[in-house]
């Protein structure tokens, strides 16, 4: 079973602050994907990353994977209160695992005024 | 993008009953479902891979004869709770692939099950 660490856990900062969430394997992934979700409802996808060494932005997000596709960061600049959530990273095996998904245990942050 | 819906959103029964969960996608067809678990401010724990026309496959310690699965289409797969237990309380969510695209899934929107 691969396992992906995910840290910190909690994340409580202030409105303008920088932030970066870690996720962390010893095994190889053939994509990693980070989701955003609200209390009460699924997680939504923000980023997928395949390439080792590729970055995304999306405006104040960037999302990192690592050159050996084993750990993804995601970095938040000027953290704003709506972006208070739950955020996960997930990885696909691939091969005959498709599709399935092993999650990180998730950060919950959350932005003050 | 594409989108799959819960149904119900949110479930209460009394112990000993039985709930069925249904998952759809609503504008694409998915050979593949999953069904995962998910306490309060935890992560999603996956519980079974539902395949269309076939069994379901279970993960480690996930009781497949009290949580039912069946992938009767392309579009739809249903997870029963068989004789619930407050401790079968939980957030239930599927995803669903978009053939064709390796690396992405689509979540449900979550089922709020409650066992009184």
């Amino acid at each position: 079973t691969q396992l992906l660490e995910q840290s910190p856990q909690f994340l409580s900062i202030q409105e303008g602050e920088n932030l970066t969430v870690y996720c962390n394997s010893s095994s190889v992934f053939s994509s990693l994907q980070w989701y955003r979700q609200e209390p009460g409802e699924g997680p939504v996808l923000l980023v997928t990353v395949v390439t080792g060494g590729e970055v995304k932005k999306l405006k104040r997000l960037t999302f990192q994977f690592g050159d050996a596709r084993k750990d993804s960061s995601l970095h938040i600049t000027a953290a704003q209160t709506g972006d208070t959530g739950l955020y996960l990273c997930a990885g696909e095996p691939g091969g005959t695992s498709y599709g399935k998904l092993t999650f990180g245990q998730g950060t919950i942050l959350t932005v003050h005024p | 993008g594409a989108v799959v819906s819960q149904h119900p959103s949110r479930v209460i029964c009394k112990s000993g009953t039985s709930v069925k969960i249904e998952c759809r996608s609503l504008d694409f067809q998915a050979t593949t479902m999953f069904w995962y678990r998910q306490f309060p401010k935890k992560s999603l724990m996956l519980m079974a891979t539902s395949n269309e026309g076939s069994k379901a496959t279970y993960e480690q310690g996930v009781e497949k004869d009290k949580f039912l699965i069946n992938h009767a289409s392309l579009t739809l797969s249903t997870l029963t709770v068989t004789s619930a237990h407050p401790e079968d309380s939980s957030f239930y969510i599927c995803s669903a692939g978009l053939a064709g695209l390796q690396e992405t899934q689509y979540f449900g929107p979550g089922t709020r099950l409650l066992v009184l």
